[in-house]
């Protein structure tokens, strides 16, 4: 059964810094790894997709990386600005009788202004 | 930009009562989910749906649950019987194509009381 882990669970960072997520998952053999942004009380917000075939993925100030050898993906942020403090979901689809996503439990990223 | 969208946004109900969440997919998309969040937990896969049939069903989705696609737009979650443990923010998900990347709506909160 697929895990996915996420450390650190929460994080403050004064703006403008350069920071790295991490998700970790204990089944290697996915089909593909996705980022997600979810505000308070709201719901999830696709940030990038990264295919098993995928090394990573930019867009704009994220980047994000995949591998699945060692079962690792990372979220890098740069420049980090207020309003990117959210928390931060990965989520690993492993297909095959485990139809949906398996998410970590997300890290709580705070910016100083 | 196409959403998927989510009625109501919350709903409150008495133990034992039913609910119908109602979800309305990204209009070309042929993959349909949903999930739950409890108050500060993970984001745990449910259900998915394609063809007007279930693909895939979590330990989570038992015989309380069921889901149906009564028209070409509409995708609804039925809770039979809610226990106050159904009490969580529940999400609806859609893609285009398998594997691909999954959007979700804003949910709707459920509370049991």
């Amino acid at each position: 059964k697929q895990e996915v882990t996420q450390i650190p669970a929460a994080l403050s960072v004064p703006e403008g810094e350069n920071l790295v997520l991490n998700c970790s998952f204990t089944d290697s053999a996915i089909y593909n790894l996705q980022w997600f942004r979810q505000d308070p009380g709201k719901g999830l917000t696709s940030l990038l997709l990264i295919q098993s075939s995928q090394r990573e993925q930019t867009s704009g100030r994220l980047n994000a990386s995949l591998d699945k050898s060692s079962g690792r993906s990372t979220l890098y942020i740069a420049a980090s600005q207020p309003g990117d403090s959210a928390t931060y979901l990965c989520a690993a689809y492993s297909g095959g009788g485990a139809d949906g996503l398996t998410f970590g439990k997300g890290t709580h990223l705070i910016i100083q202004p | 930009e196409p959403e998927v969208t989510q009625t109501p946004s919350h709903q409150v109900t008495q133990m034992g009562q039913e609910v119908i969440l109602r979800c309305v997919p990204i209009s070309n998309h042929l993959y349909f989910y949903w999930y739950r969040q409890i108050l500060g937990q993970k984001v745990e896969f449910l259900v998915s749906f394609y063809n007007n049939e279930i693909s895939e069903k979590s330990e989570i989705f038992d015989d309380q649950f069921s889901v149906e696609r009564p028209d070409g737009s509409n995708f609804t979650l039925k809770i039979r019987s809610t226990k106050l443990e159904d009490s969580a923010m529940y999400f609806c998900a859609s893609t285009k194509i398998l594997y691909n990347e999954q959007f979700f709506g804003p949910g709707t909160r459920l509370t049991v009381l």
